[in-house]
This record gives C-alpha cells, structure tokens and sequence, in this order.
C-alpha cells in the first residue's frame, strides 16, 4: 500500500526562477489539496481538487502559484517568478470522500521544502 | 469564517502522566468534521482521531480521546499514559460542509508537546 508521494523532496532555487513539485497521491482517492507550512505554523490551505477539477483555491495563492491534476491522478504546483517569502514546506494530501458520508481524513506526503535564496 | 484556535503553543506532560491539548472551533455550518494531527520532528503529518458534529459519544482511539463539547464548539484532545514518542506538534483541524458540498480542511497553529522522562 504506497501513500502520498511528493518530490522533489528539497529544492533550493533563486529568486526569480521557477520550481514545480509534483504530488502522487493514493490510487483510490478522489480528493487532493495542496497546503503550505511554515515554522511553527499550522498548514495553510492553498488549493483542493476533485478527480481532474480544482474546485477551490485560497484567495493568498497570487497569480504565480498555478496547480494542475491532469487526468485525476497526479499534481503538480508551479511557482513561477519565486521570492523569498515563498520558501516553506509544501504539503499535498489525499483524501476519499463519498456521497453521503461525512469522513474522509487527509492523509499527507512527507512534503516538498521549498528553499528560496 | 471557519477558524480553528488552539492557545497552548507548548506543554510539557511526564511520561506516564494524561494531558490535555485544547481546541476551540468557530462554524456557523451545522455538519462538520473535527480532526487531530500529530506532527513529529520528522516532518509528517499524522492523522489521530475524527470527530464528526453529529456523533454524540467522545470518540477514541487507542490512548487518545476527543473531549467533544459542542455547545462550547471545543474538541481537547487527551492523550492518556504519555510515552516518550508523542512529543510532536499537535495540530486541531476542522472540515466544513458548506451547502456548495465542497469540503476544506482548516488547521490551527497547534501545540508542541514535549513528554518528560
């Protein structure tokens, strides 16, 4: 049984390049959502998808943060154009939500570090 | 809006010893899911234990317990006979069911246990 996979595992980059993570998540499951930690912090919601379709994204994504799930399996998040303030841990995590019910947890990848000079 | 607060930013607990870590929620949606999340200094995140709004008895889980007290809109978890393993943050998070059924899980900035010998 393989969990959420995410890579690259570190990345350090420039300021002004562009970094793109990729999130496997498990096989059966319908849902995955994209947060970003910092320190200390508690994860921050950046966007969610339901099989292919991205149903939601947080308003203090700017317009450089793109994600794509093409085909309902894996993700990819894209950040063009990176600043420093954007280095933090990516998380990605997968859940099954059915029809009817209320459950559903998340389960994570070991996330992406995102180091940004 | 959703918000999930959690007030200890650090507790220490014996090993041996109960502890409690609180969490409170602010939801004006009357169906939602409350969870708890153990980080290690690793990196993962952990899912612990699921409380659903509706349930009307504390769920457990092995040595954890969700004190759920809804008219308060408070969902403590407490860990009973610590072990040395569970210094970790420990994150609060909510899932809302808004009528548009889209499902967003929120997090707290959560509390850092450290278990003494």
């Amino acid at each position: 049984d393989t969990g959420v996979s995410q890579n690259p595992r570190h990345k350090i980059t420039k300021r002004g390049q562009n970094v793109t993570f990729r999130c496997d998540p498990i096989s059966e499951h319908n849902r995955l959502y994209w947060y970003r930690q910092t320190l200390g912090q508690g994860p921050e919601f950046l966007t969610y998808f339901q099989n292919e379709a991205q149903l939601e994204k947080s308003r203090l994504l700017s317009d450089r943060f793109s994600a794509e799930r093409p085909k309902g399996s894996f993700s990819t998040l894209e950040i063009q154009r990176t600043e420093q303030g954007d280095s933090a841990m990516y998380l990605c995590a997968s859940s099954l939500v059915l029809a009817g019910t209320n459950t559903g947890e998340l389960f994570f990848g070991e996330g992406s570090r995102l180091t940004v000079l | 809006a959703q918000k999930i607060t959690q007030t200890q930013p650090g507790m220490f607990v014996q090993e041996k010893e109960a502890v409690t870590l609180d969490c409170t929620y602010d939801t004006s949606d009357q169906s939602y899911g409350l969870f708890w999340y153990k980080q290690p200094s690793s990196g993962e995140m952990i899912f612990l234990i699921y409380q659903g709004s509706y349930d009307e008895q504390n769920a457990t889980e092995g040595r954890y317990s969700l004190n759920f007290q809804k008219a308060r809109k408070s969902a403590n978890l407490v860990i009973s006979a610590s072990q040395l393993g569970d210094s970790a943050m420990y994150f609060c998070a909510m899932r809302d069911l808004p009528t548009s059924g889209t499902y967003k899980y929120i997090f707290g900035t959560g509390t850092r246990l450290k278990v003494l010998a």
